[in-house]
């Protein structure tokens, strides 16, 4: 099975609310990273934590990790309509390096 | 610059036939990764390749699928006698080792690829 899996499989809500996913992965790593795809095309970097932090910003962006439960969280704040997309957390397990485990993804929609 | 391409961007075949996906990274990027996304579904990590080194072929499916890359530029992923199974879209990425030995990987837009 995949090493990240994502939580919830979609969601959808108004523009304006918060939208929260979660990432959580089986074995000890050395980083998370979240991925943004839109129309099953390319994924695009948001932001990568590492093992030694618990949260990191950017923008409208919160990433928060809990090495003890294995776990990781992205929230986008204010939503927009154009953060439709599916959401994808990607795991580093340091014993295969360069090599990603992505999870099957959070299919967001924000309603205008 | 120019980030990672992929051609062709559709592909469509017949049941049998061999197809070749193509991937430029971007270059000086050492690192280089192959993914299947079947519909509405995750990246199936295929193979990566890093400088020199042997590839890690670990998540190639079966014997029909094989993937080159000349030096540290072009890859080339092939799929012999393609079934309908093979129907995703195949995303390439590259990505600059650092300090660490995964970075953030910059990924192409992907070949649909269509077995009829």
């Amino acid at each position: 099975s995949q090493q990240g899996e994502e939580d919830p499989q979609a969601l959808s809500i108004q523009e304006g609310e918060n939208a929260t996913m979660n990432c959580s992965y089986k074995t000890s790593i050395n980083n998370l990273q979240w991925y943004r795809q839109n129309s099953g095309r390319g994924l695009v970097h948001l932001i990568l934590i590492r093992s030694n932090e618990r949260e990191k910003h950017s923008g409208r962006l919160r990433v928060t990790l809990d090495t003890s439960k294995k776990s990781s969280s992205l929230l986008i704040t204010a939503s927009r309509a154009a953060d439709t997309a599916s959401y994808f957390c990607a795991t580093d397990a340091g014993t295969n390096a360069g090599k990603s485990t992505f999870g099957d993804g959070t299919t967001l929609t924000v309603k205008p | 610059g120019a980030g990672v391409s992929q051609s062709p961007s559709n592909k469509v075949t017949e049941k049998g036939k061999d197809v070749e996906l193509r991937c430029d990274p971007i270059s000086g990027h050492t690192a280089l990764y192959w993914y299947r996304q079947r519909l509405g579904q995750g990246l199936e990590f295929l193979i990566y390749f890093q400088g020199n080194s042997a590839p890690d072929k670990s998540g190639l499916p079966s014997d029909r699928f094989s993937a080159e890359r000349t030096g540290e530029s072009v890859s080339t992923l092939t799929i012999q006698r393609t079934q309908q199974e093979d129907s995703a879209v195949y995303l390439c990425a590259s990505s600059s080792p650092g300090e660490r030995p995964t970075d953030t990987q910059y990924f192409g837009p992907g070949t649909r690829l269509t077995v009829l």
